[in-house]
This record gives structure tokens, C-alpha cells and sequence, in this order.
């Protein structure tokens, strides 16, 4: 499967706990997006990544959340201390970044964080 | 202001009819334009992209653009039930992030 991989699809944590969202991008991408789709609401960027590199994260909360993107390995979203608000569809992207395309992106299947 | 602005729907259409759906932006400098469909508890799936005024198509799907107006559409004609979803409409300016409408629910009815 070449596309966008995302685990665990779905995810239980009880208030206070940490969740770890983890991405591995399609072949051939090195740019990936972290967007965040509450219940009957639109899609949110929480953050953009290139290898070892945050280039945009101005749509992350500036507490308890964090992304990475290291060198080797899939990109992960770690929230901690999670509250019920957090519960949400976490949707991760990714794109070659460049030519004329480079700014398409294409979308995992998601990873439903529920708090308990 | 917001930045991208869908009708939120639900839009419904008969099957067979042309379904029209659109989008205003605010940035005029925005260079590139999305449309997504996404199902209930699914992923968005790319459907079209368009970066130049006028029109693009393929297959029963139309992009439209228009810069001047800060508009930008999309035509499904032949309106099947399986188009039946939310379709978000997505802007960004170069190599920044896509901005997402809130999408409008697309109902077809056999």
C-alpha cells in the first residue's frame, strides 16, 4: 500500500492519559500535515513537518501538543494530558512539496482519539 | 472574515441532475484550489485540483474558477446516490498549508 498509513485507526484514552498518533508518509512524499476534524466541524491544520524540521505550526495548541518528524520513522503526534475536548478525528496529509503538484495532498484514513 | 466559506447544505439533488456546489475565499493572493469528498467517519479523497481561471473537468466532475471574484466551484453532473457526501472546498497560497471550508453535505435522492 502506497498511501498515507496512520495508526492506530482508533484510540481509547482516559482523561489525563497520552495519546501517540503515528504517520508514515505516501512513497516518494517528505512534507506532512496534521489536521484535526472535531464532531460536524470542518478540518483544522494543527501542523506541517519535513524531515527532522517543523515549517508551520500555527495551528497547534501551545500546550500538550507536540509533533515530530524524525529522520527515520513515521511522523508522530503526541497530545498529552488528554481531556475530553480532545476528542477528535486526527487526519495526516502528505506531499512531494514541490513543482506544481507539490502542494497537493493526499489524506490517511484517520485516527479517532476518543477520552473517556 | 473567514478564510474559506462553503454553504454548509444539505444540498439535495435528484438523481440525474446537475449538482452545483460552491466556495468563497478571502485571500486574494491564493494561488491553489480543492475539492475534496469525504464520507461519513472516512477520510477526505482528492477529486479535483485547479490553479488557472475558467474551467477544468474530468469525467462528470467541473472545477471552476474565478480569481477576480474570489470564486471557485465544483459541477457534478449525472448526480449519482453514491455522490451522497460532504465536499470540502480547500485554498492555499504556494507551499503553505490547505485551508479548509466547514464542506457541504451533498444528498442525492434516487
Amino acid at each position: 500500500n502506497a498511501g498515507v498509513m496512520q495508526n492506530p485507526r482508533h484510540l481509547v484514552r482516559r482523561r489525563g492519559q497520552e495519546a501517540r498518533l503515528r504517520c508514515s508518509p505516501m512513497k516518494g512524499h517528505s512534507h506532512v500535515y496534521w489536521y484535526r476534524q472535531l464532531p460536524e466541524e470542518g478540518l483544522k491544520f494543527m501542523v506541517y513537518l519535513q524531515k527532522e524540521n517543523i515549517i508551520d505550526e500555527s495551528g497547534m495548541p501551545k500546550e500538550r501538543f507536540s509533533a515530530e518528524f524524525p529522520k527515520e520513522g513515521p511522523s508522530i503526534l503526541r497530545i498529552q494530558q488528554v481531556v475530553r475536548g480532545d476528542s477528535a478525528a486526527y487526519f495526516c496529509a502528505s506531499s512531494t512539496g514541490t513543482g506544481s503538484a507539490g502542494n497537493t495532498i493526499y489524506f490517511g484514513e484517520g485516527s479517532w482519539l476518543t477520552v473517556v | 472574515q473567514k478564510e474559506v466559506e462553503q454553504n454548509s447544505g444539505p444540498l439535495s439533488v435528484p438523481e440525474g441532475a446537475i449538482a452545483s456546489l460552491n466556495c468563497t475565499y478571502s485571500d486574494r493572493v491564493s494561488q491553489s484550489f480543492f475539492w475534496y469528498r469525504q464520507y461519513s467517519g472516512k477520510s477526505p479523497e482528492l477529486i479535483m485540483s485547479i490553479y488557472s481561471n475558467g474551467d477544468k473537468e474530468d469525467g462528470r466532475f467541473t472545477a471552476q474558477l474565478n480569481k477576480a471574484s474570489q470564486y471557485v466551484s465544483l459541477l457534478i453532473r449525472d448526480s449519482q446516490p453514491s455522490d451522497s457526501a460532504t465536499y470540502l472546498c480547500a485554498v492555499n497560497r504556494g507551499n503553505t498549508p490547505l485551508v479548509f471550508g466547514k464542506g457541504t453535505r451533498l444528498s442525492v435522492i434516487a
